[in-house]
Formats: C-alpha cells, sequence, structure tokens
C-alpha cells in the first residue's frame, strides 16, 4: 500500500522569503502521480501542482514549484517570495494511475504553513 | 470554469437524526469521491463512483450509503448520526487517470 509522509506539521516564513515543504512517499508503482493541495483557514481544499511521475522535469507553477526526486521518493514544494495569501495548511498527495481502481488520493497530513509579515 | 458544487454549504442535526450531502461534479468528469475531514485532520477517504457505478470504498460507516445519479450528481446518505460525524464533507470529481482530483467547498456537517 502506498503511504505519504509530510514530516513537518508546522512551518513559517517571512514575507516574499523562500519556504520548502518536504513530502515523501513509499509506493512499488513505477507511474504515479504526485499533488500539493492548499486548504486555506476558508477549508476549500485548492490543488497548487501536480507532477506525473514518468516526467522528469519538476512542474513550475508562478511562485509554486517542485523538487521530484523519484528514486528518493521526495516531492517538496518550494513556495518563492512568500505572500501573505500562501497562509494555509499543505497537503501532499498520491494517486495511481492505475485504471482499476484506486483512483483515490491518498494523503499526508499536512503542514500548516505561517507567513509573517 | 465550473466547479464542483456542494450542497449545503452548512448543516446541523441532531443525533439519530439522517443527513443528505449533494454534490454536482465537473461536467464531463467520470468520477466522483467523498472525503471526510475532521478537525486538524487530513481527509479520510469514504467512498467514489465511476460512470455511476462504486469503483472503490474507504472508511464509510455502515450507517453511510452513496449513490450516482444518471446525471452524474451523487449524495452520500447519513443515517443514525453521531456526534463524532461531525466533519466537513468534500466532494471532488476528475476526469479519467489523467486529471487531478477538483474539490467541491466542501459541507460541514454539525451534529449536536
Amino acid at each position: 500500500a502506498q503511504t505519504v509522509t509530510q514530516s513537518q506539521p508546522e512551518m513559517s516564513v517571512q514575507e516574499a522569503e523562500t519556504v520548502t515543504l518536504s513530502c515523501t512517499y513509499d509506493t512499488s508503482e513505477s507511474d504515479y502521480y504526485l499533488f500539493w493541495y492548499k486548504q486555506p483557514p476558508s477549508r476549500q481544499m485548492i490543488l497548487v501542482i501536480r507532477q506525473e511521475a514518468y516526467k522528469q522535469q519538476n512542474a513550475t507553477e508562478n511562485r509554486f514549484s517542485v523538487n521530484f526526486q523519484k528514486a528518493a521518493k521526495s516531492f517538496s514544494l518550494k513556495i518563492s517570495d512568500s505572500q501573505l495569501g500562501d497562509a494555509a495548511m499543505y497537503f501532499c498527495a498520491y494517486r495511481s494511475v492505475n485504471a482499476g481502481n484506486n483512483r483515490k488520493l491518498i494523503w499526508g497530513l499536512g503542514t500548516s504553513l505561517a507567513v509573517n509579515p | 470554469a465550473a466547479g464542483v458544487i456542494q450542497s449545503p454549504r452548512h448543516l446541523i442535526k441532531e443525533k439519530r437524526e439522517t443527513a443528505t450531502l449533494k454534490c454536482y461534479p465537473i461536467p464531463r468528469h467520470d468520477t466522483v469521491y467523498w472525503y471526510q475531514q475532521g478537525p486538524g485532520q487530513d481527509p479520510q477517504f469514504l467512498i467514489s463512483f465511476y460512470e455511476k457505478m462504486q469503483s472503490d470504498k474507504g472508511s464509510i460507516p455502515d450507517r453511510f450509503s452513496a449513490q450516482q445519479f444518471s446525471d452524474y450528481h451523487s449524495e452520500l446518505n447519513m443515517s443514525s448520526l453521531e456526534l463524532g460525524d461531525s466533519a466537513l464533507y468534500f466532494c471532488a470529481s476528475s476526469f479519467s487517470n489523467n486529471s487531478p482530483l477538483h474539490f467541491g467547498n466542501g459541507t460541514r456537517l454539525t451534529v449536536t
């Protein structure tokens, strides 16, 4: 069974600085998807970025980028030029590409990010 | 762009009552998921439907049932509610394995 681990329950960053949230996972599959979701105080679940395991290039979405290390099973999220609106709970998630079943997301426990003005 | 729509946004019920949560997926999305998120917890997968058939089952209590209708909307029925059922219930939808899950805004259920 796949597992996702976020070892940092809480992080903080100064506004305009850069922060990296870590995520490791365990799987025996060779192809899968990885996601970072953001959950602000409103409790919405917002997709931040996704990575396809077969792509070596790290995904980037504006100020958000990932460092995907497939061999190490690591998928960290880097937030550049942090803004107050980035303050949220960040969840790392894994998804199998197995078309048979298990399309559900497997979640880490989340990292609460505080952005200090 | 259309998003996943959940109703109601908030629901207050008493113990032993019944609740029905509704979810309208993004058009053309073929899979619907239900998640339960307790305070300070990660979302727990309950159940999913692919093309109106149950595709996967997680930690859904026997008191809960769900279905997906011909118009692809889904309903989560919760009976004999308990205090511990108080949580945020998310519905999400996706199209095939290539697309990420898109979440609705959730239904906050409070059981008193």
